[in-house]
């Protein structure tokens, strides 16, 4: 399954909404992930199943989508926001990931 | 604390090989399946290998199936990846990363820092 990630770059001013978008090739339920990639960090879960929140991560990350086609929102963008995200399907192998979106704030 | 830490990476020359080892800590390693991602600059991430619980069950891609193994020793709290006939191409930082669910095949919750593999 190929996950197609769109924009690969993006910059925002704090308080912006910004979303990410992961379309798969075929259908593959909710099974998809999102995470947050930062120079010198480890990387960071932030949703799975598409639209469930990881513990810890703050409410103004949130996931939609089911089948082909998934989001990553972020509301009221914070400077801290600025990284590396990344989808990840895992409705069977071998998983595939998108390509990332660099986001700058 | 709950981290996985990699080791293992390496200058290598074409051909050679290397093992690279996953140490966990902070959670029931053996009730986790844990798999192998690597990521380059121009071809981003991309998924290895996967291995179940007890090791009963494995899976690679394509790119590196027929010369790697993933192993497990689930006394040392440990995951293993070798791979053989190494190439240009294999350059890459090597992450290790558990699976959030203990059951099945998901996605992942914890990532290991990395390791970096140059061939050369």
């Amino acid at each position: 399954t190929t996950l197609t990630q769109s924009p690969a770059f993006m910059s925002a001013t704090p308080g912006d909404r910004v979303s990410i978008s992961c379309k798969a090739s075929q259908a593959i339920d909710d099974d998809v992930n999102w995470y947050q990639q930062k120079p010198g960090e480890v990387v960071l879960l932030l949703i799975q199943e598409a639209t469930t929140l990881a513990p810890g991560i703050p409410p103004r990350f949130s996931g939609s989508g089911y089948g082909t086609d998934f989001t990553l929102t972020i509301n009221n963008i914070e400077y801290e926001d600025a990284a590396y995200y990344f989808c990840l399907q895992h409705d069977s192998f071998p998983y595939t990931f998108g390509q990332g979106t660099k986001l700058d704030i | 604390e709950v981290q996985l830490v990699e080791s293992g990476g390496d200058f290598v020359q074409p051909g050679g090989s290397l093992r690279l080892s996953c140490s966990a800590s902070g959670f029931t390693f053996r009730d986790y399946p844990i798999f192998w991602v690597r990521q380059t600059p121009g071809r981003g991430l991309e998924f290895l290998s996967a291995i179940s619980r007890s090791g009963d069950e494995t899976h690679y891609a394509a790119s590196v199936k027929g010369r790697s193994i993933i192993s497990r020793d689930n006394l040392k709290n440990t995951a293993y990846l070798q791979i053989s006939g190494l190439r240009l191409v294999d350059t890459a930082v090597y992450f290790c990363v558990k699976q959030s669910h203990s059951t099945g095949w998901y996605g992942f919750d914890l990532w290991g820092r990395g390791t970096q593999v140059t061939v050369s």
